[in-house]
């Protein structure tokens, strides 16, 4: 059971959009910046999104990033078969100090 | 650029010792992590350590068992595993922070590297 929630599954058709909630408390996502992650299949995460809304160097803008209150959102526009992929959503837990992840969600492009 | 290394198959109850080899940035400035994932499961934290060293964390299910350190004259961070269980069981990433604190602020895990997997078996 993971700390932070996150649906399992996602699926969209090309070129359709799709969010993924991550849901928390006030002792993490309430209180600290969170981060997104992608894993694409038989590879290492890589980070889409950080500082709740931020997209690093090289992240297209299809991918989007929000938080209000103790929920995140990541957001991904015109989706495509190449994003298929898990995400994941990570931020500090003030009570537990220590670092959680949602339990990731599958996005397939049907 | 990370390497992992050290993984391998060990019985219950044996020790195990990784390491990451980081290039490409200036290791001795930034926090670094451990973190794992278990067969097709998600991710877990497993532990951080600050730029100096002055400051280390581990999540509770490897509290007392596991101990992190780094040699910033090596660019090198190891991951020592004792008493290792067989839901220990995982490819262990190591991760670096964006700066010299793992924990609270604005802080995330980039770049990772390729893992290596401990399988802990009888």
């Amino acid at each position: 059971q993971s700390v932070l929630t996150q649906p399992p599954s996602v699926s969209a058709a090309p070129g359709q959009n799709v969010t993924i909630s991550c849901s928390g408390s006030s002792s993490n996502i309430g209180d600290n910046y969170v981060s997104w992650y992608q894993q694409l299949p038989g590879t290492a995460p890589k980070v889409l999104i950080r500082d709740n809304n931020k997209r690093p160097s090289g992240i297209p803008d299809r991918f989007s990033g929000s938080k209000s209150g103790t929920s995140a959102t990541l957001g991904i526009t015109g989706l495509q078969p190449g994003d298929e992929a898990d995400y994941y959503c990570g931020t500090w837990d003030n009570s537990l100090s220590a670092w959680v992840f949602g339990g990731g969600t599958k996005v397939t492009v049907l | 650029q990370l390497v992992e290394s050290g993984g391998g198959l060990v019985q219950p109850g044996r020790s195990l010792s990784l390491s990451c080899a980081a290039s490409g940035f200036m290791f001795e400035d930034y926090a670094m992590h451990w973190v794992r994932q278990g067969p097709g499961k998600g991710l877990e934290w497993v532990s951080g350590i600050s730029w100096n060293s002055g400051s280390i964390g581990y999540a509770d299910s490897v509290k007392g068992r596991f101990t992190i350190s780094r040699d910033n004259a090596k660019n090198s961070l190891y991951l020592q595993m004792n008493s290792l269980r067989t839901e220990d069981t995982a490819l262990y990433y190591c991760a670096k922070a964006p700066g010299v604190r793992y924990s609270y602020g604005s802080n995330w895990f980039d770049p990772w590297g390729q893992g290596t997997l401990v399988t802990v078996s009888s």
